[in-house]
C-alpha cells in the first residue's frame, strides 16, 4: 500500500504570509496527487488536482508542485479564509490514500 | 449542479451492520468516467478512503478495510450504498460520499464533489 507522509502537522502563520505544506509518497505515483481544504463541520474542498492543476474557482494564491515522490502545496499571501486543515491525497491503481492533515493556524 | 446526499442511521449498536446510501442528483450517474466513493472521518481525526465503485458495479476497496465492507450501486435510483458489517466503537465517524473522475481525456482522479456527510455513532 502507498502511504502519504504529510508535514508539518500544524503550521502557525499570519495573514499575508506565504506557507508551504509537503506530502511524500512511499512510492512513485506520477502526478496523481490532490490537495483539499477542510473547515470545521464542512466537507473537504478540492483545491489542486494532478499535482499542480488549480480546481475551477480556487484562488490563484494556491499552487501545487511536484518533485519525484514529494509534493508541495504553497499558499501565498494568506487570507483570513485560508486558516483551515489541508489534506493531500494520492491515487494509484484505483485506490486512494490521504495524508494525515496539516492544521493551518493564525499566529 | 451535482449534489450528493448521504442517508442512513445515526446510531448503530456494536457488532451490528451499518448501511448507508448516497443519492446523486443533478448529473448523469451512469457516466463511466466517474467512480463514486465513500470516505470517513472519525471525530477530530483525518480522512480515510473506504472504497469506490463505478456505475457498472466495479468495486475497489481500501485493503485495510475490505473484509467488512461491501459497496453496491442501484442505477435506477441514482444511488450507491455502503454495507459495513460487525461495526465497532472505532467505526464512529462522519461518513462522506464523493465523486472522482477516473477516466476521460483529462481525469482528475480526486474527489471533486462531496456530500455533506452523515455522522454515525457506534454505541450500545
Amino acid at each position: 500500500d502507498i502511504q502519504m507522509t504529510q508535514s508539518p502537522s500544524t503550521l502557525s502563520a499570519s495573514v499575508g504570509d506565504s506557507v508551504s505544506i509537503t506530502c511524500r509518497a512511499t512510492q512513485t505515483i506520477g502526478s496523481w496527487l490532490a490537495w483539499y481544504q477542510q473547515k470545521p463541520g464542512k466537507a473537504p474542498k478540492l483545491l489542486i488536482y494532478k499535482a499542480s492543476n488549480l480546481e475551477t474557482g480556487v484562488p490563484s494564491r494556491f499552487s501545487g508542485s511536484a518533485s519525484g515522490t514529494e509534493f508541495t502545496l504553497t499558499i501565498s499571501s494568506l487570507q483570513p479564509d485560508d486558516f483551515a486543515t489541508y489534506y493531500c491525497q494520492q491515487y494509484h491503481s484505483y485506490t486512494y490514500t490521504f495524508g494525515q492533515g496539516t492544521k493551518l493556524e493564525i499566529k | 449542479q451535482l449534489q450528493l446526499q448521504e442517508s442512513g442511521p445515526g446510531l448503530v449498536k456494536p457488532s451490528e451492520t451499518l448501511s448507508l446510501t448516497c443519492t446523486v442528483s443533478g448529473a448523469s450517474f451512469s457516466n463511466n468516467n466517474y467512480y463514486w466513493g465513500w470516505i470517513r472521518q472519525p471525530p477530530g481525526k483525518g480522512l480515510e478512503w473506504i472504497g469506490s465503485l463505478s456505475s457498472g458495479g466495479t468495486t475497489y476497496y481500501n485493503p485495510s478495510l475490505t473484509s467488512r465492507v461491501t459497496l453496491s450501486v442501484d442505477t435506477s435510483k441514482n444511488q450507491f450504498s455502503l454495507i459495513w458489517t460487525s461495526v465497532h466503537a472505532a467505526d464512529t465517524a462522519l461518513y462522506y460520499c464523493a465523486r472522482s473522475e477516473v477516466w476521460g481525456s483529462s481525469p482528475k482522479r480526486s474527489f471533486d464533489s462531496w456530500g455533506q456527510g452523515i455522522l454515525v455513532t457506534v454505541s450500545s
